[in-house]
């Protein structure tokens, strides 16, 4: 079974400039999650979908970022405009429902913003 | 506001000897914890959870013990193997399950041969 998908890898922009990062969950997992990781932190939660509902996005800095999970199967996460702060590692994560406890994350994207 | 706190940024044991990761939290609605394990370029990966209602849950090498007067958690990894090398995240969340999890700052565990 393919595990969460993520791309791209790896980005490195100009501040300023906008990007978008993708993520594929597991199939048949219904709750999709955006995590941020800042170097030698913790995850921590941005935004969570149940289906294409956005459930939880108390946290994700609307002024810049955007996120959406149309069918909900894929989700987008978009940064625009980014800035120096914003350089750290997106995670998206999935999992069968909120209750289970055990999400599934992807392996990253990291962004470096000169 | 750290509301999970794992103080211990590395840790350095003897492969076949006990490892012991620690977390505290401050929020006492927490009620549901888990253990994540994460190689370099590798997103976290479950490990094991416990539920405010167990002091202990144990899953093979690894054990869990909750504490929750203390407000601490410990993982425990008896015998530790060079494979477990790796950050170990603690997690909670004030429901049961993955709604809103906190996560700890991280443990960098190395096992020495």
């Amino acid at each position: 079974e393919a595990g969460v998908v993520q791309s791209p890898r790896y980005k490195i922009i100009e501040k300023k400039q906008p990007v978008a990062f993708w993520c594929n969950p597991i199939s048949g997992h219904n709750t999709l999650y955006w995590y941020l990781q800042n170097l030698g932190q913790g995850p921590e939660l941005l935004i969570r979908y149940e289906n294409e509902e956005a459930v939880d996005d108390s946290q994700l800095p609307k002024d810049r970022f955007s996120a959406e999970r149309l069918k909900g199967v894929d989700s987008t996460l978009k940064i625009q405009p980014a800035e120096l702060g914003d350089s750290a590692v997106y995670l998206c994560a999935s999992s069968l429902g909120a209750v289970t406890g055990e999400l599934f994350f992807g392996e990253g994207s990291r962004l470096t913003v000169l | 506001d750290q509301q999970v706190k794992q103080n211990s940024p590395s840790l350095s044991v003897q492969e076949g000897r006990i490892s012991i990761l620690n977390c505290d939290y401050t929020n006492s609605m927490f009620d549901y914890f888990l253990w994540y394990k994460k190689y370099p370029a590798e997103g976290p990966t479950f490990l094991i959870s416990i539920s405010s209602i167990k002091d202990k849950n144990e899953d093979g090498r690894f054990t869990v013990f909750l504490n929750k007067s203390a407000k601490h958690l410990s993982l425990h990894i008896v015998p530790s193997q060079p494979g477990d090398s790796a950050v170990y995240f603690c997690a909670a969340s004030d429901v049961q399950g993955a709604q809103k999890l906190v996560f700890g700052q991280g443990t960098r565990l190395t096992i020495n041969p």
